[in-house]
C-alpha cells in the first residue's frame, strides 16, 4: 500500500522545538519530492517546504525561512522537518505531501498529518 | 508571491448539479495548476494537475481547464462524495501557493 505516515507532532511551548517525521512505504521514495503543508485550525491550505528528489535543493515559505529545516534520508525512506522558535502562528496540522514527474510534481500522496499544538 | 483567488467562496447546489469552481492567478502560471479536494478530518486528495490533467483514480466527472491566469475545475453531475472544500494550488513559481478554498455544500 502507497502510504506516508506523519509523526511528531506535540503540544511545545513558545520558543521551543519540534521535529515532524514521515515514513514513505509502498512507492519508490528516491523518485518523489516531499513537502510539507500546513493548515491552522478552520483554516485553508498553507505550503510550508520542499525537498527535491535528491535533497540537493530546498525550498521554504517565508513564515518558515529561517526557523524550519527540511530534509530527508533516502536510505531510511524518510523527511524530516526541524521546526525552531515556535510560535502560537504555528499550530496546525502538518502534513507530508509527495509528488513525482509522473503527477508533474503536484502532491499525489499525502499523509494523515501530525498536529503540532504550540501553547503555554 | 503567485497569489490564487478562488471563487465563490461557497457553492450551494443539489445532488446532480453541475459545480463549476474558478481559480484567478495573480500571474501567469502557464499551466502548472492543481486541484485538490479535501473532506472534514482527511488529508486533501490531488485531483487535477498541470490544469487538465485527472489523477489515477478520479472519476471522469471531474474535469479541468484554463491557462495563464484563469482556471476552472467542473464537476459535471455532482455526487453525494463531492460535496467538500477544493483548493487550487500553483507550481510555476516559487513559493508555491494555494487558493483559499471553494467550499461545495449541499443545498
Amino acid at each position: 500500500e502507497v502510504q506516508l505516515l506523519d509523526s511528531g507532532g506535540d503540544l511545545v511551548q513558545p520558543g521551543g522545538s519540534l521535529r515532524l517525521s514521515c515514513a514513505a512505504s509502498g512507492f519508490t521514495f528516491t523518485g518523489f519530492a516531499l513537502s510539507w503543508v500546513r493548515q491552522a485550525p478552520g483554516k485553508g491550505l498553507e505550503w510550508v517546504s520542499s525537498i527535491s528528489v535528491s535533497g540537493g535543493s530546498t525550498y521554504y515559505a517565508d513564515s518558515a525561512k529561517g526557523r524550519f529545516t527540511i530534509s530527508r534520508d533516502n536510505s531510511k525512506n524518510t523527511v524530516y522537518m526541524q521546526m525552531n522558535n515556535l510560535g502560537a502562528e504555528d499550530t496546525a496540522i502538518y502534513y507530508c505531501a509527495a509528488g513525482s514527474a509522473s503527477t508533474s510534481y503536484a502532491f499525489n500522496i499525502w499523509g494523515q498529518g501530525a498536529t503540532v499544538t504550540v501553547s503555554s | 508571491e503567485t497569489v490564487l483567488t478562488q471563487s465563490p467562496a461557497t457553492l450551494s447546489l443539489s445532488p446532480g448539479a453541475r459545480a463549476t469552481l474558478s481559480c484567478r492567478a495573480s500571474q501567469s502560471v502557464s499551466t502548472y495548476l492543481a486541484w485538490y479536494q479535501q473532506k472534514p478530518g482527511q488529508a486533501p486528495r490531488l485531483l487535477i494537475y498541470d490544469a487538465s490533467n485527472r489523477a489515477t483514480g478520479i472519476p471522469a466527472r471531474f474535469s479541468g481547464s484554463g491557462s495563464g491566469t484563469d482556471f476552472t475545475l467542473t464537476i459535471s453531475s455532482l455526487e453525494p462524495e463531492d460535496f467538500a472544500v477544493y483548493y487550487c494550488q500553483q507550481r510555476s513559481n516559487w513559493p508555491r501557493t494555494f487558493g483559499q478554498g471553494t467550499k461545495v455544500e449541499i443545498k
